[in-house]
């Protein structure tokens, strides 16, 4: 039962353009979404997040999406650089029921950004 | 000086061995956890501690024992290993109790390999 999915494996991009990575949830107790980034032989560095009480969260060149109704969040990167090529993995987690005080991850996606 | 560190960084080892995996935060966190990454599958959760006294499992426990020996230090076991626990193993950290919710800070990782 995969309640976090990250459906697209990978997403290739030039530099300088737009990367949108995407993010399916399915258990609406769901509160609060983070978006970590993970470069090979390294732990997962936290990138930014979103309460469900927002919609959008900026940080620089990072945006987060939330659309509660569709059950999905986004990650916006612009521009892209080859600096930010990396896995990057949307997790999610509840302020009650059986995922309080844990985080759900999605599968991944490898984003290749082309110079 | 990184935050959280994990010990060993490689391991191999062979089917039915006992393997201690080390983790250790200066961060100041009462919550550590242990998940293992598998390719496709994203982060699953082995085990989870809010604080010394408090050990949680997590959605994949079977195989694996944890001890909490102190708030800074959180060691996973693998009290008889076997090839399909095969992965690259993370700790992380939280702090819950500032208020800033669930966002979790991650160690370098161990790669282990049963032969």
């Amino acid at each position: 039962d995969q309640q976090v999915k990250q459906n697209s494996p990978s997403l290739s991009v030039q530099e300088g353009r737009i990367s949108i990575l995407n993010c399916d949830y399915t258990n609406s107790m769901f509160d609060y979404f983070l978006w970590y980034k993970k470069y090979p032989a390294e732990g997962p560095t936290f990138l930014i997040s979103i309460s469900s009480i927002k919609d959008k969260n900026e940080d620089g060149r990072f945006t987060v999406f939330l659309n509660k109704s569709a059950k999905h969040l986004s990650l916006h990167i612009v521009p892209s650089q080859p600096g930010d090529s990396a896995v990057y993995f949307c997790a999610a987690s509840a302020m009650g029921g059986t995922s309080y005080g844990k985080l759900t991850f999605g599968q991944g996606t490898i984003l290749t950004v082309h110079p | 000086d990184a935050d959280v560190t994990q010990t060993p960084r490689n391991r191999i080892t062979k089917t039915g061995k006992r393997i201690m995996l080390e983790c250790s935060q200066t961060k100041g966190h009462d919550r550590m956890y242990w998940y293992r990454q598998d390719p496709g599958l994203g982060l699953r959760l082995i085990y989870y501690s809010f604080d010394v006294k408090d050990i949680n499992k997590g959605e994949i426990s079977d195989g694996y024992s944890v001890s909490r020996q102190a708030q800074a230090k959180f060691s996973l076991s693998l009290e008889s290993a076997i090839p399909n626990q095969t992965a690259l193993y993370f700790c992380a950290t939280s702090d819950f109790t500032s208020g800033s919710t669930d966002t979790q800070y991650f160690g370098p990782g161990t790669r282990l390999t049963v032969l």
